[in-house]
């Protein structure tokens, strides 16, 4: 059964640090998704990506996140001088429709900022 | 933005018995979709149960059901004759049909079976 793959699974990085989280989505899929989830609280909505752009994303995603689809296949997301409270689990997830589609998700990367 | 609330961070049942998770969410639009995510522990979400607000009837599938009503906003998950692999964090999640594509999640609540 086709799966959403991510790395790494669990990245520990200093403060100020840049990171990438790597994302394969199901192979045809065409929405993107990020979302992060801090310890204990809520999954959070970061960005949606569809036709090589952003498509939507939130107040959290600022000019410290960027997403790329570099080849077709890899969905990442870097996260460049990263904060102490950037420690969370990212979420990668992909659909092939809009509206009432079901979003399938990887398994998370597990991000510490130490 | 709409937001999603799930009230029982931790609920228990035994195994075979039933137990209902709780989800309210607040929203304006009249046409939107629903649905019950489970994490297993260091596992990704997957879905239990979809439902569209335009369907009265309640959705199923197998020993899991909702019951939706959509005047109150609940959308409560009903988990029949409970198994040890349904232990797991559920979320409850809003997607609207017609603004934007994301998800907004509840924060979940942690279900332990009981043997």
């Amino acid at each position: 059964e086709p799966e959403v793959t991510q790395t790494p699974s669990h990245q520990v990085t200093q403060m100020g640090q840049e990171v990438i989280l790597r994302c394969v989505p199901i192979s045809n899929h065409l929405y993107f998704y990020w979302y992060r989830q801090i310890l204990g609280q809520k999954v959070e909505f970061l960005v949606s990506f569809y036709n090589n752009e952003i498509s939507e994303k939130s107040e959290i995603f600022d000019d410290q996140f960027s997403v790329e689809r570099p080849d077709g296949s890899n969905f990442t997301l870097k996260i460049r001088s990263t904060k102490l409270e950037d420690s969370a689990m990212y979420f990668c997830a992909s659909s092939n429709i809009i509206g009432g589609g079901e979003l399938f998700f990887g398994e998370g990367s597990r991000l510490t900022v130490l | 933005a709409q937001t999603v609330t799930q009230s029982q961070p931790e609920m228990s049942v035994q195994e075979a018995e039933t137990v209902t998770l709780s989800c309210t969410y607040d929203t304006s639009e009249s046409d939107y979709y629903l649905f019950w995510y489970k994490q297993p522990p260091s596992r990704q979400m997957i879905l239990v149960i979809r439902q569209e607000a335009y369907k009265q009837q309640n959705a199923t599938e197998n020993r899991f059901s909702v019951n939706f009503q959509k005047a109150a906003k609940s959308f409560s998950l009903k988990i029949s004759d409970s198994q040890l692999g349904d232990a797991a964090m559920y979320f409850c999640a809003y997607r609207s049909a017609n603004t934007g594509n994301q998800f907004y999640f509840g924060t979940g609540t942690s279900l332990t079976v009981i043997p």
